[in-house]
């Protein structure tokens, strides 16, 4: 099936930096998500990415969704403190027509520098 | 409040016990979906319900079943748990079918099987 790389895994961020992660596959995907991950919470979602070549913003966050439609970027500018937690990229899988099937990255994890 | 809730929180049990995990949500949602994270695996999507009656297996169904019998229900049954199945189970539902909506999830169920 469809996979999602994510990369970095992980990094630490230090408060002002800007931040940026991406999310590749070898398949093309008609939707890009943005998720984070609080410890102990669910999932919510930033940002929803439907046309390729689309740019939006949330905030200090910024994500694009590739030309190629195999990837997408995420970018966090001026990082504070509560923007540690585990990012995920994630996108619909098709089956027989059914776009239902939501397949995620591993995810980047976000540390502060010690 | 508008909210997704799942019980129980956290689950010890043994190989073979049947169980139940529940999910509810209070926003008249069509859409519903189990996933399963795993450290370094990230969110896989076990069962997803696209409106009452209609389920569809995700990326990860052995061993898994579900029933949408009413709107706001979506339980999850584990027949007889193995310990590959210990993991920490996350419901989520959105207005609709169709990952672009936002799909919001419930705080989680830590389950370990022995």
């Amino acid at each position: 099936g469809q996979q999602l790389n994510q990369s970095p895994q992980s990094m630490f961020i230090r408060e002002g930096e800007d931040v940026s992660m991406n999310c590749t596959s070898s398949s093309i995907f008609n939707t890009w998500l943005w998720y984070k991950q609080d410890p102990g919470e669910g999932p919510v979602l930033l940002i929803a990415l439907y046309k390729a070549g689309e740019l939006t913003s949330n905030g200090r966050l910024t994500a694009q969704f590739g030309i190629t439609r195999k990837d997408s970027f995420l970018n966090i500018s001026a990082s504070i403190p509560s923007d540690v937690g585990i990012y995920f990229c994630a996108g619909p899988q098709w089956y027989g027509g059914s776009q239902g099937n939501l397949i995620f990255g591993k995810g980047t994890k976000l540390s502060v520098k010690p | 409040e508008a909210q997704v809730t799942q019980n129980p929180r956290y689950l010890i049990t043994v190989t073979g016990k049947k169980l139940t995990v529940t999910c509810s949500q209070n926003m008249n949602h069509e859409y519903m979906s189990w996933y399963r994270q795993d450290p370094g695996l990230g969110l896989r999507q076990i069962y997803y319900s696209m409106n009452v009656e209609v389920t569809d297996k995700g990326d990860v169904p052995e061993g898994y079943k579900v029933s949408r019998k009413e709107k706001r229900n979506f339980p999850l049954i584990l027949e007889s748990p193995s310990p590959n199945q210990t993991s920490l189970y996350f419901c989520a539902s959105s207005l609709v079918a169709g990952p672009g909506n936002t799909q919001y999830f419930g705080p989680g169920t830590r389950l370990t099987v022995l």
